[in-house]
């Protein structure tokens, strides 16, 4: 079965950089959510879009903003980047059929140095 | 203090035993209970989720909500060395957008 697929895998930026992390959700899947997973914690919410509407905010500084696409794919774009946001960034995706079931996508490693 | 408290471990049991884990929270209005499998470097993978108090089983996996004591439990029987990995709670209120919040993870080893 597809699953969620994130791109890229891993990426290095420097300090005072933006990066750019995409989500592509399950097959008619139409709610994405963005988690940020530091060393060592637990996923952390950052962001949830539903039908290309931003549907919840949680915890994502004013440097990072992100949308959903016409396909529902999702971006999320980084920008100022600091040493603090070397982190695992999750995407997960939801169906109207099966809201509560996230479903994971492997991850964005960001290394920011 | 975290909504969602954890134990982080490790715990480590022999094959074939018996893995207990669970969870307890603070805000009565969560509605839905999940558990992940994460292994290292890799996405959270979704084992089973429940609503109400009660039992839930799926295959070896059995869940448990006990909503009085906001206490949560995840029973795996006859474990395997491949189930040796981070297990996450996690819940949600479903009038307020379906975040999760997640514990902080159990890491689990099952030994040969």
């Amino acid at each position: 079965a597809a699953g969620v697929i994130q791109s890229p895998r891993h990426l290095i930026k420097e300090k005072r950089e933006t990066a750019t992390l995409k989500c592509y959700p399950i097959p008619r899947h139409d709610t994405v959510y963005w988690y940020q997973q530091g060393p060592g914690q637990d996923p952390q919410f950052l962001i949830s879009f539903y039908e290309k509407m931003q549907s919840d905010k949680g915890s994502i500084p004013d440097r990072f903003s992100a949308q959903q696409f016409s396909d529902y794919h999702s971006e999320l774009n980084m920008s100022s980047l600091e040493l603090g946001d070397s982190a695992l960034y999750f995407c997960a995706s939801t169906s109207d059929r099966s809201p509560y079931e996230q479903y994971f996508g492997p991850g964005t490693r960001l290394t920011v140095t | 203090q975290k909504e969602v408290e954890q134990d982080p471990g490790p715990l480590s049991v022999p094959e074939g035993a018996i893995v207990s884990l669970n969870c307890t929270y603070s805000n009565s209005a969560f509605q839905y209970f999940m558990w992940y499998r994460q292994y290292s470097r890799k996405g959270p993978e979704l084992l089973m989720y429940t609503y109400s108090s009660g039992n839930k089983e799926d295959g070896r996996f059995t869940a448990q909500v006990d909503k009085s004591s906001k206490y949560i439990s995840l029973f795996i029987r006859d474990s395997q060395p491949s189930d040796s990995a981070t297990y996450l709670c996690a819940m949600l209120i479903a009038a307020a957008g379906n975040k999760l919040t997640f514990g902080g993870g159990t890491r689990v080893l099952v030994k040969p």
